[in-house]
């Protein structure tokens, strides 16, 4: 079966600072694909970054990094930077390529804070 | 590209009252999902559409829930004899397949409160 955990469920960061945000993964997929969402209170999921299981290099976008450690089933997200706006729900999602059929998984999510 | 949209947004109903929502995905996009999400948690597979045809359905879509994608564009979420339980955010996601990523692009889901 396929599971994602984050065990943070909240994480508190200076503005300016970096956080970075944990996700492990498991599944018995050789191919696959890893998500991570903002969710701010407004309630709308935000992409953010995507990698996929052969990809050999990190993922980034902007201010968003993701490291993969596929060995250890790690999908961590690196926030660089941080600004009040990113106070929100951060979710790890994974799609399973054979296995997980169609359906995208996630996580519990972490609560990020942003402190001025 | 006005991206998914989801109507309504917040939807208030009595206990046994059926309801139905709407999802608009991007236009180009030829998948679509529901998820639905309760506080304090992920957002879990409710169905999934490629283009007409509805391919997967979770165990947590029971008979009380049915949708429907007609035209292979919008598509209708259903839910009858609503329970307290069916409280929850209901998500809508599209995407356009590529072999890669597949990403989904989330609405901004509707809200629904059974009494």
């Amino acid at each position: 079966a396929q599971k994602i955990t984050q065990t943070q469920p909240g994480m508190f960061v200076q503005e300016k600072e970096a956080v970075t945000l944990d996700c492990t993964y498991d599944t018995s997929d050789q191919s696959y694909g890893l998500f991570w969402y903002k969710q701010p209170s407004s309630g709308e999921m935000i992409f953010l970054i995507y990698q996929g299981s052969y990809d050999e290099q990190n993922a980034t976008e902007g201010r968003y990094s993701l490291n993969f450690q596929k060995a250890r089933k790690s999908a961590n997200l690196v926030i660089s930077a941080s600004q009040l706006g990113d106070s929100a729900m951060y979710f790890c999602a994974m799609r399973g390529i054979n296995t997980g059929g169609f359906k995208t998984i996630f996580g519990a999510g972490t609560r990020l804070f942003v402190k001025a | 590209d006005t991206g998914v949209s989801q109507d309504p947004r917040h939807k208030i109903t009595k206990r046994g009252q059926n309801v139905t929502f709407r999802c608009d995905p991007i236009s180009e996009h030829n998948r679509l999902y529901w998820y639905r999400q309760t506080l304090g948690q992920g957002p879990e597979f409710l169905t999934y559409f490629q283009n007409e045809a509805q391919l997967e359905k979770s165990r947590l879509l029971s008979d009380r829930f049915s949708a429907e994608r007609p035209k292979g564009s919008f598509s209708t979420l259903e839910i009858q004899r609503t329970e307290q339980g069916d409280s929850a955010m209901y998500l809508c996601a599209s995407s356009s397949f590529s072999r890669q990523t597949d990403t989904q692009y989330f609405g901004p889901g509707t809200r629904l409160t059974v009494l």
